[in-house]
């Protein structure tokens, strides 16, 4: 059975960075991309970054390039993003979700809710 | 970058309607478009990819049409279960270029 599990809800204050990890299970890991979309309270889904675990190759959208970063660690099939320069409107649920290349997506994580306030 | 409308914003329907929501790209994106289904609380739901190819477990009811740059999701008889946000994302090949629209609300009439 797919799953992806992400860890848990954050607090942070603005200028913090964060770091939200997304696990996988029940497929091989190297083989699928995984994607990370946000969203703001009650707002739309927006993504914001991929990564191959294949070799570790990234690509961020270009708004939140410069603050956003990801690794992966093959032997537990974890893939880590890291938000850096935190900002009150960085406040959102941050889902990663799997995908086979550059395509939809049809397994999600549960979502991180993230926090950022003084 | 390639936006993504939606249309109408809010949608009410009758339980046993048919519900016909639209997704326009700025550009064409061939049929690299999905729809999404995201209830209250809940992660998002693959719906549709290729603009007209079922996920896994979808009902029939659920059925995508279109290309280029203007496509459709249609629920042939609406669930109570239906009632929910539903949104279109366009995923271009590299370098990527994943947009979402806006999302249209499915509620009830």
């Amino acid at each position: 059975q797919v799953q992806v599990v992400q860890s848990g809800a954050e607090v942070k204050k603005p200028g913090a960075s964060v770091n939200v990890s997304c696990k996988a299970s029940g497929y091989t890991f190297a083989n699928y991309y995984i994607y990370w979309v946000r969203q703001a309270p009650g707002q739309g889904l927006e993504w914001m970054a991929l990564i191959n675990p294949s070799g570790g190759s990234t690509y961020v959208a270009q708004k939140f390039q410069g603050r956003v970063t990801m690794t992966r660690d093959t032997s537990t099939s974890t893939v880590f993003m890291e938000v850096s320069s935190l900002r009150s409107d960085d406040t959102a649920m941050y889902y990663c979700a799997r995908s086979v290349g550059i395509s939809a997506t049809p397994n999600w994580g549960q979502g991180t809710l993230v926090t950022v306030s003084s | 970058e390639i936006v993504m409308t939606q249309s109408p914003g809010t949608l009410s329907v009758s339980p046993g309607e048919r519900a016909t929501l639209s997704c326009r790209a700025s550009q064409s994106v061939g049929s690299n478009l999905a729809w999404y289904q995201q209830k209250p609380g809940q992660a998002p739901r693959l719906l549709i990819s290729g603009a007209s190819t079922r996920a896994t477990d979808i009902p029939a009811r659920f059925s995508g049409s279109g290309s280029g740059t203007e496509f459709t999701l249609t629920i042939s008889s609406l669930q109570s279960e239906d009632f929910a946000v539903y949104y279109c994302q366009q995923y271009n090949d590299w370098p990527p270029e994943i947009t979402f629209g806006p999302g249209t609300k499915v509620d009830i009439k």
